[in-house]
């Protein structure tokens, strides 16, 4: 089967740095995709990884290492409005979407 | 401005009742999707379409249906058959059919059956 993981829930402090991770497990893999969901809004694009490395958008980074079916997504100087779920998606062989559950980001001050 | 809309924001339905979910993009895209999220599980496809007039089957269409008549409008009908319909509806279209792209969503229908 396919499958996505990532954790639940994170907690980080206003201004520090968070790591959110994603693993994965396709049949196939064609690129792998990064949003930003607030509570009851849509999501919204964040980051696109298709080759390794570090992929930089000014405060997020997203890694991806396709032999290990991992990537991470960096966020950096993490201010209050950063608090939302974090949702992972691949896209299998046959370019469908498969997506994690997504791991909810709480900022304290 | 370019962008995707939902309406209504809230939906309320007795139990036994078609719905339909109203799904509008003036983007050009040619792809659209529509996606149902239920708490602590990932969007799940329900239904898609890469170009008008033709749509495939996702992973959980069963008791929904939908049309493609123009490129813009892409509604999704709630069949009475759907054995749990209450959940979030999350509508997205997509400029390449292809999936290299990232998908841009509306805000939303919150249905509830009761």
């Amino acid at each position: 089967g396919q499958n996505i993981d990532q954790p639940t829930e994170m907690t980080a402090t206003e201004g520090a740095i968070v790591q959110i991770n994603c693993t994965y497990q396709t049949s196939g893999f064609n690129g792998l995709f990064w949003y930003q969901q607030h509570a009851g809004e849509a999501p919204t694009f964040l980051s696109y990884n298709v080759l390794d490395g570090l992929e930089e958008k000014g405060r997020f980074s997203s890694f991806l290492s396709r032999s290990k079916g991992y990537s991470y997504l960096l966020l950096k100087e993490l201010q209050m409005k950063d608090s939302a779920s974090y949702l992972c998606a691949v896209k299998d062989s046959n370019y469908q979407l498969i997506w994690g559950a997504g791991t909810k980001l709480i900022i304290k001050p | 401005d370019g962008g995707i809309t939902q309406s209504p924001k809230y939906l309320f339905r007795k139990e036994g009742q078609n719905v339909t979910l109203s799904c509008e993009q003036n983007l050009n895209h040619d792809a659209m999707y529509w996606y149902r999220q239920d708490p602590g599980q990932g969007l799940r496809l329900i239904y898609y379409s890469q170009i008008v007039n033709d749509f495939q089957k996702g992973d959980i269409a069963e008791g929904y249906s939908v049309s493609r008549e123009k490129k813009e409008s892409f509604p999704l009908t709630v069949t009475s058959a759907q054995k749990n319909p209450t959940a979030f509806y999350l509508c997205a279209s997509s400029i390449d059919p292809s999936g290299s792209y990232e998908q841009y969503f509306g805000p939303g229908t919150r249905l509830t059956v009761t």
